[in-house]
């Protein structure tokens, strides 16, 4: 078990730059989220993908930001023209959907994305 | 709207001394309750969660905690607390999406310190 995998795990970017981080779940898990977490503050949900269906996206997810996960394996989260306030913790996390799953969601160890 | 609040922000312990973490949620129907803990550059590991049944459940490193439904409440506990234990620690509650996924609402954390 390889478990979630995030690249890169830096990012130093300037304003206005355009960027994306990437997402390997563990690989027979056919959910995916993710989730960003500023400075003292604990995660925030972003968006979910059930195989490649994006189904579920927060009102954080501004129209500067698109996820995808095409062949329902890895994903790729990318932020258009950053700002500052993008500056943060960009966590990925994978589950396995079955009847009786739990649910539980196992995280990788986040992109920290820096806006200069 | 689901809510978690963790009113501790920073504790700090002895080590070997006893440990409670105060967590309390909002939600509408049934919780799906989650500790998670976070080591400087490490992702979030799942301590222990609660979905149904026995409301006293246990984790792993010595955790448990107890779902009481009257106080909105899931606190963790530890009979005695290890210089490992040091980290930060997020309580988070599962509101459905669809089906049986779930995103998780986080609280803002509490940072566990222990003294030697």
């Amino acid at each position: 078990d390889t478990g979630v995998s995030q690249d890169p795990r830096h990012k130093i970017t300037k304003r206005g730059q355009n960027v994306t981080f990437r997402c390997d779940p563990i690989s027979e898990h056919n959910r995916l989220y993710w989730y960003r977490q500023t400075l003292g503050q604990g995660p925030e949900f972003l968006t979910y993908f059930q195989n490649e269906a994006q189904l579920e996206k927060s009102r954080l997810l501004s129209d500067r930001f698109s996820a995808e996960r095409p062949k329902g394996s890895f994903s790729t989260l990318e932020i258009q023209r950053t700002e500052q306030g993008d500056s943060a913790m960009y966590l990925c996390a994978s589950s396995l959907s079955f009847r009786d799953s739990n649910n539980e969601q196992f995280f990788g160890p986040g992109t920290r994305l820096t806006v200069l | 709207a689901q809510s978690v609040t963790q009113p501790d922000i920073h504790i700090t312990v002895s080590e070997g001394a006893s440990l409670e973490l105060r967590c309390n949620y909002s939600y509408g129907a049934t919780p799906y309750l989650f500790w998670y803990v976070q080591s400087p550059g490490q992702g979030l590991q799942l301590l222990l969660k609660y979905f149904s049944g026995d409301t006293l459940v246990q984790g792993i490193k010595g955790f448990e905690a107890e779902f009481k439904r009257s106080q909105s409440s899931f606190n963790l506990r530890k009979p005695s607390v290890h210089w490992s234990d040091a980290a930060e620690y997020f309580c988070a509650v599962g509101a459905r999406i669809t089906g049986t996924a779930s995103k998780l609402t986080f609280g803002t954390g509490t940072r566990l310190q222990v003294t030697l």
